[in-house]
């Protein structure tokens, strides 16, 4: 089963509108953290947010917030106020305590935001 | 320097041969992470270092590929007797506090390779 499912593989905004980007996840370990990414065509990978799964309280980090479904096994990524520079591709990521620590990563959305 | 480094940054080698990748992690940063991307895909882990101990190599695809870290810093990736299949880009990772869950990992800007 894969641990990390990103089902939208493509997904278009308009400029300073909000966008939630899917992630699901799998794993019986109590003990994990929630990473996305984001990568833009000059093929960098840039940590935006974290979300632990012991934390109460849903993580912001400027417009982005992620919205931690525990009980659904799901991180939604939401992009706030969208800029043209948000267009980029977005991996959702895993790592759990009894994993080796290691990240593992989902196939990733393709985010195009629009004037 | 400031991010983690790896060179070089394009390496087109034809069948057979074998190549050698580097990474320069970010300073006292104790984890070491290699990572492979192909094209339009997401990332598949290939190895981990720790410090001192031994490392995680359960992603490693096949005894073609190898790594070392040498004196818990810099480290390389070899292929040997390269497979078209291998062309990918070649990702490293380090991150500050290994074992916490919480820790980024921070990536370096990949290494393409192209096996012709």
């Amino acid at each position: 089963a894969q641990k990390i499912t990103q089902t939208q593989p493509g997904m278009f905004v308009q400029e300073k509108e909000a966008v939630t980007l899917d992630c699901t996840y799998d794993t019986s370990d109590p003990s994990y953290g929630l990473f996305w990414y984001k990568q833009p065509s000059s093929g960098e990978m840039i940590f935006l947010i974290y979300q632990g799964s012991y934390d109460q309280q849903n993580a912001t980090e400027g417009r982005y917030s992620l919205n931690f479904q525990k009980a659904r096994k799901s991180a939604n990524l939401v992009i706030s106020a969208s800029q043209l520079g948000d267009s980029a591709m977005y991996f959702c990521a895993m790592r759990e305590e009894g994993g080796g620590n290691k990240l593992t990563f989902g196939t990733g959305t393709q985010l195009k935001v629009e004037l | 320097g400031a991010g983690v480094s790896q060179s070089p940054s394009n390496k087109v080698t034809e069948k057979g041969k074998d190549v050698e990748l580097r990474c320069d992690p970010i300073s006292g940063h104790t984890a070491l992470y290699w990572y492979r991307q192909s094209l339009g895909q997401g990332l598949e882990f290939l190895i981990y270092f720790q410090g001192n101990s031994a490392p995680d190599k359960s992603g490693l695809p096949s005894d073609r590929f190898s790594a070392e870290r040498t004196g818990g810093s810099v480290s390389t990736l070899t292929i040997q007797r390269t497979q078209q299949e291998d062309s990918a880009v070649y990702l490293c990772a380090s991150s500050s506090r290994a074992g916490m869950s919480d820790s980024p990992l921070h990536f370096g800007n990949g290494t393409r390779l192209t096996v012709t």
